[in-house]
């Protein structure tokens, strides 16, 4: 069936620097979502990536999506104790009708 | 702005019971879906639901599992005879389309269902 993969699994850092989850498909997407989990919370929508190539930024967050459309990242610069919780990349197949999520990064950030 | 609502937050349940998680999706959307999350793990797809019925389905929607939208604006789902590896957070979410360059998925706070 279709797999999304995602790594680390879990990422301690120390306020300040910079955090970096990757999300691999076994195979091509037609688009992938990202989502954040706060502790406790539920999967809230962070962005969407649709073309081959597609770099997006939201302040502090960079996320990309491979040429093959089968592979994505989402990078923190200078994470912030807000940034704490589990970041879910989701991929949608063509013609199917839900969204595959990763395993899920989480991140812990130490002041 | 508009949300997913969900209830009860928590239900606490006997092995073998019947429980129905009962969920208000966005009021303008189409498409409507029961993820589960185990403590700690990923987020796993159960069903989905369009034009008043299933459009997919995951290994884990056996025949203990239904779905079923009574009215316009419930969305719900039955598990018929409870096991314990059902204890979980069951989340609802619903999209407004469904086509490449898809909409976002709007999740509901999510019920924790505890099966003992």
């Amino acid at each position: 069936g279709q797999q999304v993969m995602q790594i680390p699994q879990y990422q301690h850092v120390q306020e300040g620097e910079d955090f970096t989850t990757y999300c691999n498909s076994s195979t091509t997407l037609s688009n992938i979502q990202w989502y954040k989990q706060r502790p406790g919370g539920h999967p809230v929508f962070l962005i969407q990536l649709v073309k081959s190539g597609e770099v997006k930024k939201q302040k502090r967050l960079t996320f990309q999506f491979g040429e093959a459309k089968k592979n994505s990242s989402l990078h923190i610069t200078a994470t912030q104790t807000t940034d704490v919780g589990t970041y879910f990349c989701a991929g949608h197949h063509t013609n199917a009708g839900k969204s595959t999520f990763g395993d899920g990064t989480t991140l812990t950030v130490k002041p | 702005e508009p949300e997913v609502t969900q209830t009860p937050s928590h239900q606490v349940t006997q092995m073998g019971q019947e429980v129905i998680l009962r969920c208000v999706p966005i009021s303008n959307h189409l498409y409507f879906y029961w993820y589960r999350q185990i403590l700690g793990q990923k987020v796993e797809f159960l069903v989905s639901f369009y034009n008043n019925e299933i459009s997919e389905k995951s290994e884990i929607f056996d025949d203990q599992f239904s779905v079923e939208r009574p009215d316009g604006s419930n969305f719900t789902l039955k598990i018929r005879s409870t096991k314990l590896e059902d204890s979980a957070m069951y989340f609802c979410a619903s999209r407004d389309r469904n086509i490449p360059g898809d909409s976002p998925l709007h999740f509901g706070n999510g019920t924790r269902l505890t099966v003992t």
